[in-house]
């Protein structure tokens, strides 16, 4: 059985600049949410989706933002980039309650330049 | 506000003897916890979970304790060895919550 795909794997932007990345979940998976892990500060949510609903929103400006799409799959943007946005951004996939089935990609490490 | 803590950064522990990585909470919410593990370039894998309705969980090697009270709970493993070497996430989760509120981590090596 497949796990969750994050794509790319690696990206590099420059400050000013807007990004998107993507995630295709397990399959029978019909929720997705999206982490930002930084050095020191764990992983920090940022939404989750489900049946391309937003459920829940972290605390993060405006510049980030989702959706998803009725296969599932998921994109996360980040607009006008700023330095401090370069982390790895992991998408994690469950049926839908969450607990304990929480299965995460590799992420997407993003350097802001 | 931090939600999750795990106060310890980094624990060096000899093969074969005992890892405790300790997480704290400050949410009484809470009622549902998990630890993960990662690997550099790997997303987290999940290694355990514990209701809040039980004081201790089990898996092989693995076992994690809850102490409500103390609003702490600690994951043991058993014997350790080079290859859990990793960073070790708590996580915790609410009845009908659908997000997990993460510990900022602690990088475990096991040494041989």
């Amino acid at each position: 059985k497949a796990g969750v795909t994050q794509t790319p794997r690696y990206l590099i932007k420059t400050r000013g600049q807007q990004v998107t990345l993507s995630c295709s979940p397990i399959s029978g998976h019909r929720s997705v949410s999206w982490y930002q892990q930084t050095p020191g500060q764990g992983l920090q949510f940022l939404f989750e989706y489900f049946s391309e609903t937003q459920r829940n929103k972290g605390n993060f400006p405006g510049r980030f933002s989702g959706r998803q799409f009725s296969n599932s799959r998921s994109e996360m943007n980040v607009s006008t980039l700023e330095l401090g946005d370069s982390a790895l951004y992991l998408c994690a996939s469950s049926i839908g309650t969450g607990k304990h089935g929480y299965t995460f990609g590799s992420g997407t490490r993003l350097t802001v330049v | 506000d931090q939600q999750v803590k795990q106060n310890s950064p980094s624990l060096s522990v000899q093969e074969g003897r005992i890892s405790i990585l300790n997480c704290d909470y400050t949410n009484s919410m809470f009622d549902y916890f998990l630890w993960y593990k990662k690997y550099p370039a790997e997303g987290p894998t999940f290694l355990i979970s514990i209701s809040s309705i039980k004081d201790k969980n089990e898996d092989g090697r693995f076992t994690v304790f809850l102490n409500k009270s103390a609003k702490h709970l600690s994951l043991h493993i058993v014997p350790s060895q080079p290859g859990d070497s990793a960073v070790y996430f708590c996580a915790a989760n609410r009845s009908g919550g659908n997000k997990l509120v993460f510990g900022a981590g602690t990088i475990l090596r096991v040494k041989s």
